[in-house]
């Protein structure tokens, strides 16, 4: 039971790069969440899902794209990078009770 | 989802009891408490949560006043590995737990404890 694992850990992208930011659990979990965090602020929800299929617009869901094909899996999209997308990204999944989270994916905007 | 205020900053002393508190006025009848706390730059982990009575479990101890627009998060005995953002978090949860809320963080409190 690995719980939730985001893919990578670090990542530097050039201005206008894109890329595909991966998170996965394995709790059979209906809802699953990304959020963004700057340096010294709260968790912002970028993104969320209900199950497969359906996601929703969180807090500052701008220059990002989710999808839902499996339970397991939630990717978060980059079409565009900008360096104000420079953050530290958590994935996160919840049950009855608590919010499974990762472990983060650090991505800096050059 | 209602929302929560809490203090910006609180300082404890090793050993001794953190007391977090935690403001949620417009709170409904079906949205729980939660507690979840950040250690340094990890992911957020759940502590504790509560609909309307007290709750302990081995972590800490959640007090909700009978209104339930306010709840406090015991820490009994304080330790410096404690020091902590602790966020406190409303969220809908009905009774049979088939439909869930968003989870949504405010800004929290900064808890640190010194020796």
């Amino acid at each position: 039971n690995a719980g939730v694992t985001q893919t990578p850990k670090f990542r530097i992208l050039k201005i206008g790069q894109s890329m595909t930011l991966q998170c996965a659990q394995d709790m059979n979990h209906n809802y699953m969440y990304w959020y963004r965090q700057d340096p010294g602020m709260g968790l912002k929800l970028i993104y969320y899902s209900v199950g497969a299929g359906i996601t929703d617009k969180g807090e500052v869901p701008n220059g990002y794209n989710v999808s839902r094909s499996t339970t397991e899996d939630f990717p978060l999209r980059l079409e565009l990078a900008a360096p104000s997308q420079t953050s530290v990204y958590f994935c996160a999944s919840t049950g009855y009770t608590e919010a499974f989270f990762g472990q983060g994916t650090r991505l800096t905007v050059v | 989802d209602a929302k929560t205020t809490q203090p910006p900053s609180m300082d404890c002393a090793e050993g001794r009891a953190a007391n977090l508190p935690c403001n949620h006025s417009t709170i409904s009848g079906n949205e729980y408490v939660y507690w979840y706390r950040q250690i340094h730059s990890q992911g957020p982990q759940y502590i504790i949560h509560g609909l309307k009575n007290n709750e302990t479990n081995e972590m800490a101890s959640l007090i909700i006043t009978e209104d339930r627009k306010s709840s406090t998060l015991i820490l009994p005995h304080a330790t410096l590995r404690d020091t902590a953002v602790y966020y406190c978090i409303v969220r809908v949860l009905n009774a049979g737990g088939t439909s869930y809320g968003k989870l949504t963080f405010g800004q929290g409190t900064i808890l640190t404890v010194h020796p």
